[in-house]
């Protein structure tokens, strides 16, 4: 089983909301990461969680929040976006950090 | 730094057609190489790899070669289907950049009937 796991499918906020977005893996993972697509882009790296640390943040913005609270489990935690911020943001794991890396379908964000 | 080029798209092809999508990348050190595809509306999908040099990585009938000498790893499929329209996304991950992948900007395969 590859499977990583992402809720919502499809998310609408304002600029003054807080929400949340979830991905889990139940492959035993030690390393998962959060990616930012834009349309017709690549993903762009955003977090790296290592062995449930974080070990990479590519100069977010701190209005994305990253939590690892088990080595299962991966939120970003959002607040007062901007439009500019609506994008596509998946998730994907991989065993140690340095294979494969495997994707979740994704949370389509949309920032009014 | 590491990088990763990918022919520019759109590539529109008929349904039975071969397939190549060039893909070359520059590397510090001992690349894995990866093709992802991206369906509509989805999240990426692992299609092959291959983590040494003159390996081949294949799937669903998709191959791609790792050459070391031409620092390339072109997809090439016999015969395409309708089916195998989507994004792909050829990427790399280095020993000397541990966790992070450097992606491709992606190829956009139409197949028309």
């Amino acid at each position: 089983d590859t499977e990583v796991t992402q809720t919502p499918k499809h998310l609408v906020m304002g600029m003054t909301n807080k929400k949340s977005l979830k991905c889990e893996q139940h492959m035993g993972h030690r390393a998962m990461y959060w990616y930012k697509q834009k349309a017709k882009k690549p993903p762009e790296l955003m977090f790296v969680y290592s062995y449930e640390k974080l070990s990479i943040n590519e100069s977010v913005p701190s209005r994305f929040s990253p939590e690892c609270p088990n080595s299962s489990l991966l939120n970003l935690h959002l607040h007062a976006l901007q439009p500019e911020d609506s994008a596509l943001y998946l998730c994907a794991s991989s065993l140690t950090g340095q294979e494969t890396q495997y994707f979740g379908p994704g949370t389509r964000l949309l920032v009014l | 730094g590491d990088s990763v080029t990918q022919m520019e798209g759109p590539v529109t092809l008929s349904e039975e057609a071969f397939l190549t999508i060039n893909c070359t990348y520059t590397a510090t050190g001992y690349p894995s190489l990866f093709w992802y595809v991206q369906y509509p509306g989805e999240g990426l999908q692992l299609l092959l790899k291959a983590t040494k040099a003159d390996d081949k990585g294949s799937n669903k009938g998709f191959e791609a070669t790792y050459r070391k000498e031409t620092t390339s790893f072109h997809l090439e499929k016999g015969s395409v289907q309708v089916s195998d329209s989507a994004v792909y996304f050829c990427a790399l991950y280095s020993s000397g950049n541990f966790n992070k992948f450097y992606f491709g900007s992606g190829t956009k395969l139409n197949v028309k009937p």
